[in-house]
């Protein structure tokens, strides 16, 4: 069965500190991996998503198969980033997205 | 429009009333999902369209869940006789490929009472 786990609910760091929000994934194939940001009071956007392998407001992430992992970094944190982040993922067939519970992330002054 | 509309905001039923959730997608976009949201957790898969064609429907907890989107483009999520368990964020979200989800209305908070 699809999964997504996120294991950590709240993420607290300091501005400036690094901060690495976990994710991994049970999946027979190979899926398409997301991450999902929602700002206070905004609605669920995309942040990145593994096979375009590009860099958005600093965050990172890389799929590693080996580990069943796909972790979002970021070197620095800032201030604004503080939100939910969803780890989610798409089957083979691009119609079932599943999502992980969230993990809220406060970076803190 | 400029992103994915949904209505009403916010909807709240008495126990065994029927509800309607609207979403107007993105024009042009050819895929649409509903999710659900409990508070507290991520979206859970609800049905997919692309086009007017329900491809799957497979997360529907119930009979009582219907989705439909006759021409392709606005779908209503409609909950019948609303149970407390039902209270919840719906969430939809339209691409214009299969394999993206690119784009998430607001969402309707449904408070069942």
């Amino acid at each position: 069965a699809q999964r997504v786990t996120q294991p950590e609910k709240l993420l607290s760091v300091f501005k400036g500190a690094p901060v690495e929000l976990k994710c991994n994934y049970s999946y027979s194939g190979s899926p398409e991996l997301f991450w999902y940001v929602q700002y206070s009071r905004q609605r669920l956007q995309l942040l990145l998503r593994h096979i375009s392998r590009e860099s958005i407001k600093g965050f990172t992430a890389d799929l590693n198969k080996g580990e069943t992992s796909f972790h979002l970094k970021k070197p620095f944190a800032q201030e604004e980033d503080s939100a939910m982040y969803y780890c989610a993922l798409v089957d083979n067939y691009g119609q079932n997205f599943v999502f992980g519970p969230g993990t809220r992330l406060s970076v803190l002054p | 429009g400029a992103g994915v509309s949904q209505s009403p905001r916010y909807k709240v039923a008495k126990r065994g009333q029927d509800v309607a959730l609207r979403c107007d997608p993105i024009s042009g976009h050819v895929s649409l999902f509903w999710y659900q949201q409990a508070l507290g957790q991520g979206p859970e898969f609800l049905t997919y369209f692309q086009n007017e064609a329900q491809l799957d429907k497979s997360g529907l907890p119930s009979d009582r869940f219907f989705a439909e989107r006759p021409e392709g483009s606005v779908s209503t999520l409609k909950i019948q006789r609303t149970q407390q368990e039902d209270s919840a964020v719906y969430l939809c979200a339209s691409s214009l490929e299969r394999g993206q989800l690119a784009f998430f209305g607001q969402g309707t908070r449904l408070t069942v009472v």
